[in-house]
């Protein structure tokens, strides 16, 4: 059973440009959250999604970022016009069911995006 | 709001000494509290976590937890660490709903 997948590992975007960083749940989880890791800092909680659903977003930036989870496909988080800031990994975890600490939350490797 | 403090930023020990790393967390309401660890270039793996019951909780490689309420703490313990537990381990705390709260994490160095 194939765990997390997330693509690419590694992104390069200049100033301006957008990035789309997807995630493919594990097989059977129906449930996926996007994590941010700045550089020397812990994972900050950015979205909790479902299929075709974004359930909670309070961590998501106002602007320039979203988020979808398509009935079919990966979910994908893109971020409109890069700044250098937005350098981090972006992390998604998946988990079979939501709403309860019960349910572990499964981490992909991660995207390194990196604004140059 | 909850929030997770990780006082040690970083904590080089030798191999096959004991170790301690320190969680505290705050929260008004029943916590659920998770260890994670991230090796070089890789997502995160849960290493242990506390949901009820027993205050101590194991891991399959050594490590074990306790949760202390009274001093709101949940410290990661190994009588005797190994080369390959070299890593970052992150505590995190949830209310039992969606979100994890992690803290800033912790850089176990082993050295031989």
């Amino acid at each position: 059973n194939a765990g997390v997948m997330q693509n690419p590992r590694h992104l390069v975007r200049r100033r301006g440009q957008e990035a789309r960083l997807r995630c493919s749940p594990m097989k059977g989880h129906s449930h996926v959250y996007w994590y941010r890791q700045l550089p020397e800092e812990g994972l900050k909680f950015m979205v909790y999604l479902q299929k075709e659903n974004i359930i909670d977003e309070s961590g998501m930036p106002k602007e320039r970022f979203s988020a979808e989870f398509p009935k079919e496909g990966p979910s994908i988080l893109r971020i409109q016009q890069v700044v250098r800031g937005d350098s981090a990994a972006y992390f998604c975890a998946s988990s079979p069911s939501g709403g309860g600490a019960s349910y572990e939350q499964y981490f992909g490797p991660g995207t390194r995006l990196t604004v140059t | 709001a909850q929030s997770v403090t990780q006082l040690d930023s970083q904590v080089p020990v030798f191999e096959e000494a004991p170790v301690e790393l320190r969680c505290n967390y705050s929260s008004s309401v029943s916590v659920y509290l998770f260890w994670y660890v991230q090796y070089p270039n890789q997502g995160l793996q849960l290493l242990l976590k506390y949901l009820s019951g027993s205050t101590l909780v194991e891991s399959i490689n050594g490590f074990e937890a306790e949760f202390n309420k009274s001093q709101t703490s949940f410290h990661l313990r190994k009588p005797s660490v190994h080369i390959s537990d070299t890593a970052e381990y992150f505590c995190a705390v949830s209310d039992g709903t969606d979100k994890l709260i992690f803290g800033t994490g912790t850089r176990l160095q082993v050295f031989p």
